[in-house]
């Protein structure tokens, strides 16, 4: 099952420590994207890349940090800074083409107790 | 800004019954919609594009610029389109913004 792979499936951290969350894809897409899902409240964009060396911030971009050192991945690190961590993460890429869908990952379940 | 409003959280209706699953948009530009599904224990994946015009599983879903809506139709509904159904618009810089999602029940 090729496409974007993320990992781990389910991730659990102390309040207060960093957590790096890992997307990777083999489709050859220039974009990718990382998005947070909450019950009831849809998809929240936090972060998307559409070149390598070069991200922007979504709506939700605080607490949050990420790179683009490679077209392959898209880590996205949850800061202690980030108020209510504990969420579904998923990512996505795309061709940058117009109407190109996006294509997600499985997610990550993150926990911070 | 852009937004996405799918205003019915939750959907039943009986197999065989038709099913419309509501979407509004407001948007400046020119709207690349799209619906997406999450079937249960799968990954969300595209159903289908407007600029496509298409029928994927029964499923068809026209754009209406005057109203600005993209609702997905189906005339018969399976118990296999379960799911978790979301609208969204992409825009031309290739964010996309999802509305809060659909899930349809349909039962036996």
């Amino acid at each position: 099952d090729g496409g974007i792979t993320q990992s781990p499936k389910y991730l659990f951290r102390k309040e207060g420590q960093n957590v790096t969350l890992s997307c990777e894809q083999n489709l050859n897409h220039d974009a990718m994207y990382w998005y947070r899902q909450d019950p009831g409240q849809g998809l929240r964009l936090i972060y998307y890349s559409q070149i390598v060396n070069d991200f922007q911030k979504g709506d939700i971009a605080e607490g949050y940090s990420v790179s683009r050192e490679k077209k392959e991945s898209f880590p996205l690190t949850v800061t202690s800074a980030q108020k209510n961590p504990t969420a579904f993460y998923l990512c996505a890429s795309t061709r940058t083409g117009v109407n190109s869908p996006l294509h997600f990952g499985n997610g990550t379940r993150l926990t911070v107790t | 800004a852009q937004r996405v409003t799918q205003p019915e959280k939750l959907l039943s209706v009986f197999k065989g019954a038709p099913v419309e699953l509501k979407c509004n948009y407001s948007y400046s530009g020119s709207p690349e919609l799209f619906w997406y599904v999450q079937y249960s224990r799968q990954r969300l994946q595209l159903l289908l594009r407007h600029i496509s015009r298409e029928s994927i599983k029964g499923f068809t879903a026209d754009l209406n610029k005057g109203e600005t809506s993209f609702h997905l139709k189906k005339p018969f509904a399976q118990e296999e389109d379960s799911a978790m159904y979301y609208c969204a618009l992409r825009e031309g810089a290739g964010k996309s913004t999802f509305g809060d999602g659909t899930t349809l029940t349909v039962k036996p």
